[in-house]
């Protein structure tokens, strides 16, 4: 079985400031976690995921995550907040290629001049 | 790559009639292909699975009778609503997965609204 959770379904920043979006998963085997992103009334695009390769990953738009093991997280960061970055995040775990993700609730970034 | 379209992007129906809805991978073979449904402000919620030239897989609670879902070739797939009502209406989300990749490709979703 596996799950995520995301804590905080909406966050706010200033523009310019750090985002953190968190994702904790829990799964009986090695996952493989995403990160995606929704616009309004569109569909999911991927930002990033982790494989099983190197432990940070870097995705589009200078968004950046790293699976941390020991405490089952792969929280979503970029350095500095643009408005273009006000969207729907989803955090998503499967067990392996072409088998089913499972969603966390999503977290609203709203960026704020 | 990996582009995922879905046509229509919008339809508006009558209560009792059916939309079809299709999915098509555009640039990548799919081997299996997701439908998945969004309520306003909420998560996917997995609706079905399909591997091409096999029945789809339902999720629990949902209807395969209502639910029709099609995936004949390897770049289409089809959810056809039939005898739509309004507790339907729905954002309407496909995915697809092709051989050489572990990555869910999302189409672009399409809103169903049953009047």
């Amino acid at each position: 079985a596996q799950s995520v959770t995301q804590l905080g379904s909406h966050v706010s920043v200033s523009e310019g400031a750090l985002v953190l979006l968190r994702c904790n998963y829990s799964s009986s085997v090695p996952p493989y976690l995403f990160w995606y992103v929704q616009y309004p009334n569109q569909g999911l695009q991927l930002l990033l995921k982790y494989t099983s390769a190197a432990t940070l990953v870097k995705g589009i738009n200078g968004f950046e995550a790293e699976f941390k093991k020991s405490e089952t997280s792969f929280h979503l960061t970029k350095p500095s907040a643009h408005m273009s970055d006000a969207a729907e995040y989803f955090c998503a775990v499967t067990t392996g290629g072409g088998n089913k993700l499972t969603f966390g609730t999503g977290t609203q970034l709203k960026v704020e001049l | 790559g990996a582009v995922v379209s879905q046509h229509p992007s919008r339809v508006i129906c009558k209560s009792g009639t059916s939309v079809k809805i299709e999915c098509r991978s555009l640039d990548f073979q799919a081997t299996t292909m997701f439908w998945y449904r969004q309520f306003p402000k909420q998560s996917l919620m997995l609706m079905a699975t399909s591997n091409e030239g096999s029945k789809a897989t339902y999720e629990q609670g949902v209807e395969k009778d209502k639910f029709l879902i099609n995936h004949a070739s390897l770049t289409l797939s089809t959810l056809t609503v039939t005898s739509a009502h309004p507790e339907d209406s729905s954002f309407y989300i496909c995915s697809g997965v092709g051989r050489a990749t572990d990555t869910q490709y999302f189409g672009p979703g399409t809103r169903l609204t049953v009047l």
